[in-house]
C-alpha cells in the first residue's frame, strides 16, 4: 500500500482559471476527506465522502469549490475562477468507516498569481 | 461546536531536553483526540491517538500524551528531544457524529537547539 496519493504536488495558476486536484485514497478506505491549510494555520475541513456519497459539503468555502468521488475510489476537488485567496495547501485524507484514524496525503500546494 | 487551542505558537528546546506541547479542546461528548506532525511542505503524520481507556497513550518516535478530562487537555510529551523532531505539531479532535471530521488547533512550531 502506497498511502494516500495526491496529484499534482504543486500548481501555479493565473487568477480566474479553473484548477482540479486529484486524490487517490488508501485502497480499502471508504471515507475520503478534503482539508485546506493556509500558511501558519492548522488544516480546515472542507468536505468528506463515504464511498461515492458526499455526506458533508456545507464547509466548502464558496460555490466555486466542488468535489466528486464518482466511483467511490479517487476524488477530485475543483476550484473555479480562482482567486488569490485560494492560495493554500489542499490536503486529502482517507479512513475506514468507524476506524476514526485518518491518513493524510502530501498535499497539493496551490499558488494563484 | 468543537474547537482546539494550542496556546504556544513557537517553542524552542535544546536537544536532549524534555518537551511538553499543550492542547486544550472543547467538545460536547467523549472526544477522539489526535496529535499529528508536519514537516515543511509535507502532509501530516499521525503521532498518536486517544479513543478511550488508558488516559496515557504512547505513540511513535517516543512521544506520549495524556488525556485529562477535568482540564479538557491532551498534552504531548517527549522525555528527550532529537534535532529531527523540529517540525509543526497539530492537535485535533474528531467529531464522531460527523464522519469523524477533524478540527485542528493552530499548531505549535518546535525548534530544536543543538
Amino acid at each position: 500500500d502506497t498511502g494516500v496519493s495526491q496529484d499534482p504536488r504543486h500548481k501555479i495558476t493565473k487568477r480566474g482559471q479553473n484548477v482540479t486536484f486529484r486524490c487517490d485514497p488508501i485502497s480499502e478506505h471508504n471515507r475520503l476527506y478534503w482539508y485546506r491549510q493556509t500558511l501558519g494555520q492548522g488544516p480546515e475541513f472542507l468536505t468528506y465522502f463515504q464511498n461515492e456519497a458526499q455526506l458533508e459539503k456545507s464547509r466548502l468555502l464558496s460555490d466555486r469549490f466542488s468535489a466528486e468521488r464518482p466511483k467511490g475510489s479517487f476524488s477530485t476537488l475543483e476550484i473555479q475562477r480562482t482567486e488569490q485567496g485560494d492560495s493554500a495547501m489542499y490536503l486529502c485524507a482517507s479512513s475506514l468507516q468507524g476506524g476514526a484514524e485518518a491518513f493524510f496525503g502530501q498535499g497539493t500546494r496551490l499558488t494563484v498569481v | 461546536a468543537q474547537s482546539v487551542t494550542q496556546p504556544d505558537i513557537h517553542i524552542t528546546v535544546s536537544e536532549g531536553a524534555s518537551l511538553e506541547l499543550r492542547c486544550n479542546y472543547s467538545y460536547g461528548a467523549t472526544p477522539y483526540l489526535f496529535w499529528y506532525v508536519q514537516s515543511p511542505g509535507q502532509g501530516l503524520q499521525l503521532l498518536l491517538k486517544y479513543f478511550s481507556g488508558d488516559t496515557l497513550v504512547q505513540g511513535i518516535k517516543g512521544f506520549e500524551a495524556e488525556f485529562k478530562r477535568s482540564q479538557s487537555s491532551f498534552n504531548l510529551r517527549k522525555p528527550s528531544v532529537h534535532w529531527s523532531d523540529a517540525a509543526e505539531y497539530f492537535c485535533a479532535v474528531g467529531a464522531l457524529n460527523a464522519g469523524n471530521m477533524l478540527t485542528f488547533g493552530g499548531g505549535t512550531r518546535l525548534m530544536v537547539k543543538p
